[in-house]
């Protein structure tokens, strides 16, 4: 089963900030917090990882609470590229595979 | 770094016939590789952990005996699907985690995808 919980779908004006909340309840303490892109017939693409606090990169924020019982991806001013779904995933660092949820599907409108 | 790759990329072939994909880590060694499989509009389900040098561990309901795996080195696992019938037609996905010379060792990394299809 998925550790994670999302929304279904999303949808978003081009040039809009863009916030996808996942709920991990039961995240255990060597887990890490993972978000991978995947467009139609392509493998899923690592966007971000995070432990704890705020992580940022070129293309995301991950802003992850005290409690880690949840996490948000932010994707700054979208572009109608962006429209994929993004999936949120925990696992630790060891061999354990991780297990896709639904993930959310973005629409991005222009 | 951390590129895996996949080959073929799109493959058809008749019912009953055995299909390989491989799957490589260019420019790091994997010693644990999965596969995956995805149906249009559903999320990936996964198959098997491959790991390298010894028998993968199949997922309940996946069979070992139709869907073979061989992970003979640390950068190629390959995934053939014997008597391949209408119902194997998917999109096969591998993935492998980030080893010593490069990519997060704590990060999964995947490749391009296999689209099979069995006429």
């Amino acid at each position: 089963l998925a550790k994670t919980t999302q929304p279904i779908s999303m949808d978003s004006y081009e040039g809009q900030e863009v916030n996808i909340t996942c709920s991990h309840n039961n995240i255990a303490t060597n887990d890490y917090i993972t978000w991978y892109q995947q467009f139609p017939s392509q493998g899923p693409r690592f966007i971000i990882q995070g432990y704890k606090t705020k992580v940022t990169n070129e293309v995301a924020s991950l802003f992850i609470p005290a409690d880690r019982k949840s996490s948000t991806l932010s994707l700054p001013r979208v572009s109608l590229s962006d429209t994929a779904v993004y999936y949120c995933l925990v696992g630790d660092s060891g061999n354990t595979p991780l297990v896709f949820g639904k993930g959310t599907r973005l629409s991005v409108i222009a | 770094g951390a590129v895996v790759s996949q080959h073929p990329s799109r493959v058809i072939c008749k019912s009953g016939t055995s299909v390989k994909i491989e799957c490589r880590s260019l420019d790091f060694q994997a010693t644990t590789m999965f596969w995956y499989r995805q149906f249009p509009k559903q999320s990936l389900m996964l198959m098997a952990t491959s790991n390298e040098g010894s028998k993968a561990t199949y997922e309940q309901g996946v069979e070992k005996d139709k869907f073979l795996i061989n992970h003979a080195s640390l950068t190629l696992s390959t995934l053939t699907v014997t008597s391949a019938h209408p119902e194997d037609s998917s999109f096969y996905i591998c993935s492998a985690r980030g080893g010593i010379a490069g990519g997060r060792r704590d990060t999964q990394y995947f490749g391009p995808g296999t689209r099979l299809t069995v006429l």
